[in-house]
């Protein structure tokens, strides 16, 4: 398809168990992100890259979140020993060109995300 | 730290009624705002964004408008419809370019 692809759509894990969750962003896209969305509440930043570049993992809550992109195109997000806390949807997104543009009038904040996927930690 | 939030967790309208969802920020630097649907089970997609340079933009359908003087943006759907129905959010890339901060959302419920 054409969109952001994302899998699994659902993941239930036991606590302490590693999950690993898959971003197919849409060809050619320069940008991705990854989110997390807690159950009613909005999307929070987790990490940026740019091509196979981690330019910023502020988000990450913990040394236990681990993303890669190692060819510019697919990216994984692993979760190590899972807490319950870990339990929201992990919203992966993409962009075509780099985030800011050469100007801050050229920047655009349209991201194009996936469906997500929601894990749920017993 | 800085935010963007939203005054109504809920709103209702009749069908072919309008809609407005409210948004207030408190960064005053912020330059750039930009409103997300989500619907149920699905991602967030991109409506229309707006400069600070702008007072107002319109799309189909939508319209933002921005009072920086009271740090206040609105979301207006004329003829709100059912497939109208999902989640708003407000964001700002208060936090950088590559990282937008999404308010809390807004649903919308559309009755016929």
């Amino acid at each position: 398809g054409a969109g952001v692809s994302q899998s699994p759509r659902y993941k239930v894990a036991k606590r302490g168990q590693d999950v690993a969750l898959r971003c197919d962003p849409i060809s050619g896209h320069v940008s991705l992100f990854w989110y997390q969305q807690a159950l009613g509440q909005g999307p929070e930043f987790l990490t940026y890259f740019q091509n196979e570049a981690q330019l910023d993992k502020s988000g990450l809550p913990s040394d236990r979140f681990f993303a890669e992109r190692p060819e510019g195109s697919v990216s994984t997000l692993k979760i190590q020993r899972t807490q319950q806390e870990d339990s929201a949807v992990y919203l992966c997104a993409s962009s075509p060109g780099l985030a800011g543009g050469l100007h801050p009038e050229h920047y655009t904040g349209e991201l194009f995300f996936g469906e997500g996927s929601r894990l749920t930690v017993l | 730290g800085e935010s963007v939030g939203l005054h109504l967790p809920t709103l209702s309208v009749q069908e072919g009624d309008n809609s407005i969802i409210n948004c207030a920020y408190s960064n005053s630097a912020s330059d750039y705002f930009i409103w997300y649907k989500q619907e149920s089970g699905k991602g967030p997609q991109f409506i229309i964004d707006i400069r600070s340079n702008m007072d107002k933009r319109q799309g189909q359908r939508v319209t933002v408008l921005l009072n920086k003087t009271v740090k206040h943006l609105s979301l207006q759907i004329a003829a709100t419809q059912p497939g109208d129905s999902a989640v708003y959010f407000c964001a700002d890339p208060s936090g950088g370019y590559n990282k937008l901060i999404f308010g809390a959302g807004t649903r919308l419920a559309v009755h016929p």
